[in-house]
């Protein structure tokens, strides 16, 4: 298997833009996760999925930020307007319900907003 | 709320010597705690995912163990090598199972 797919791996963008984020989650896996990550935050969890069905998205920091998941191959995390403090690597993970629930990490995304 | 603790935060030994890596959470009631490893610009890697009924897990010259009563968990990396050289993370999941919430992990390097 591939692994959980992102892209884009680097994205640089100006204040204001629209910034959508992709994942594509391990085959089989019914959970996925967007993490973000922050030298002075850590990791955070902003939402995660259940069978394509959000089930908390507590830790979206603002409306500005939306994500979806219109299949069970592929999510986007999309910021519209994007601001300088987005500026932070996004990840994506999936895992299975049943099990260990055991989370695998894709490679991430940088984010960097001017 | 939980909160899960790492320390130290950085940690330098040389080659060779064994490691010692503590992560500690507040709720004991967890359903389990899982290590990462995360190499500079990378993603995370899964290390061992010991059950909340474990006492331990091993992979290799990695060894986790795991006391609920006292909200602890410990990574034990034997014979350091500087390949070792990475942050290493704990997370536990919330009451739901699979929400993690992440120590600020341990960033470790190992001398040649």
């Amino acid at each position: 298997d591939a692994g959980v797919i992102q892209s884009p791996r680097h994205e640089v963008t100006e204040m204001g833009q629209e910034v959508t984020l992709r994942c594509k989650p391990i085959s089989g896996h019914n959970s996925l996760f967007w993490y973000r990550q922050t030298m002075m935050r850590g990791l955070e969890l902003l939402i995660y999925f259940n069978n394509n069905v959000p089930i908390d998205d507590s830790g979206m920091p603002e409306d500005r930020f939306s994500a979806k998941m219109p299949n069970a191959s592929f999510s986007t995390l999309k910021i519209q307007p994007s601001e300088p403090r987005d500026s932070a690597v996004y990840f994506c993970a999936s895992g299975a319900l049943a099990g260990h629930n055991e989370q695998f990490f894709g490679p991430g995304t940088r984010l960097t907003v001017l | 709320k939980q909160e899960v603790t790492q320390i130290p935060a950085a940690l330098s030994v040389p080659e060779g010597e064994n490691l010692v890596l503590n992560c500690s959470f507040t709720d004991s009631a967890i359903y389990n705690l899982q290590w990462f490893r995360q190499d500079p610009g990378k993603g995370l890697t899964s290390l061992l995912l010991i059950q909340s009924s474990q006492r331990e897990q091993t992979s290799g010259r990695l060894n986790a163990s795991l006391d609920k009563s006292s909200g602890r968990s410990t990574l034990y990396i034997a014979a350091s090598q500087p390949g070792d050289s990475a942050t290493y993370l704990c997370a536990v999941p919330g009451a739901a199972g699979n929400k993690l919430t992440f120590g600020g992990g341990t960033r470790v390097l190992v001398k040649p």
